[in-house]
């Protein structure tokens, strides 16, 4: 199975600061990966997908890069409705797999 | 733009089999995409469960394996999930959703709770 290590696992940022999560494969996805956020008690929200791809409807202020290990979620400037629970998934093969998740507080 | 629906019963006691079904709107079933299942524990994280293509072949978790069931109903355009000798570790959000190589976990459906207690 292919292990998906996010990090961090929480952090505190101000509103319009710069934020950068990662997310390492334990083997190569090429660009098979998809990033979600998440706030308490609703749908974990698809923001990005192959790496780089947003999803209709994503603000900007979101972007992906990354392949074959690395990956990184920016958010360029981040706005109160950020503040969230974030998810990388490898839709490289099954099973899929999840990484464990960064909570993004208020600082 | 696909909608995805579960329907069920919350509660399930231990020992019983969870089942559940995941209604689809403005999409065949019977497409190239995948049709699967994820969960999460309260305060946890995302657990994949397992995939569904409609021809009935699945791809499994394989931490679940012995205990998953799903199929495909295509004359109703829905899929379900069947969980086998629950416990309160399976208490949990059940989503469905859609999935496709290209792009993933696009589509969820709202979410449904079940608790696993006697």
């Amino acid at each position: 199975d292919i292990q998906m290590t996010q990090s961090p696992s929480a952090m505190s940022a101000s509103v319009g600061d710069r934020v950068t999560i990662t997310c390492r494969a334990s083997q190569d996805i090429s660009n098979s990966l998809a990033w979600f956020q998440q706030k308490p008690g609703k749908v974990p929200k698809h923001l990005i997908y192959a790496s780089s791809s947003l999803q209709s409807g994503v603000p900007s202020r979101f972007s992906g890069s990354g392949s074959g290990t690395e990956f990184t979620l920016t958010i360029s400037s981040l706005q109160p409705e950020d503040f969230a629970t974030y998810y990388c998934l490898q839709h490289k093969s099954y099973p899929l797999t999840f990484g464990g998740g960064t909570k993004v507080e208020i600082k | 733009q696909v909608q995805l629906q579960e329907s069920g019963p919350g509660l399930v006691k231990p020992s019983e089999t969870l089942s559940l079904t995941c209604a689809v709107s403005s999409y065949f079933v019977t497409s190239g995409h995948h049709w699967g299942w994820i969960r999460q524990p309260p305060g946890m994280g995302l657990e994949w469960i397992g995939n569904i293509h409609y021809s009935g072949t699945t791809y499994l978790n394989s931490s679940l394996r012995s205990r998953v069931t799903m199929s495909v109903d295509t004359s109703k355009n829905q899929f379900s999930l069947r969980l086998s000798s629950v416990t309160a570790a399976d208490t949990a959000v059940y989503y469905c959703t859609r999935f496709g190589w290209a792009d993933g976990l696009a589509f969820w459906g709202q979410g449904t709770m079940v608790t696993v207690s006697s």
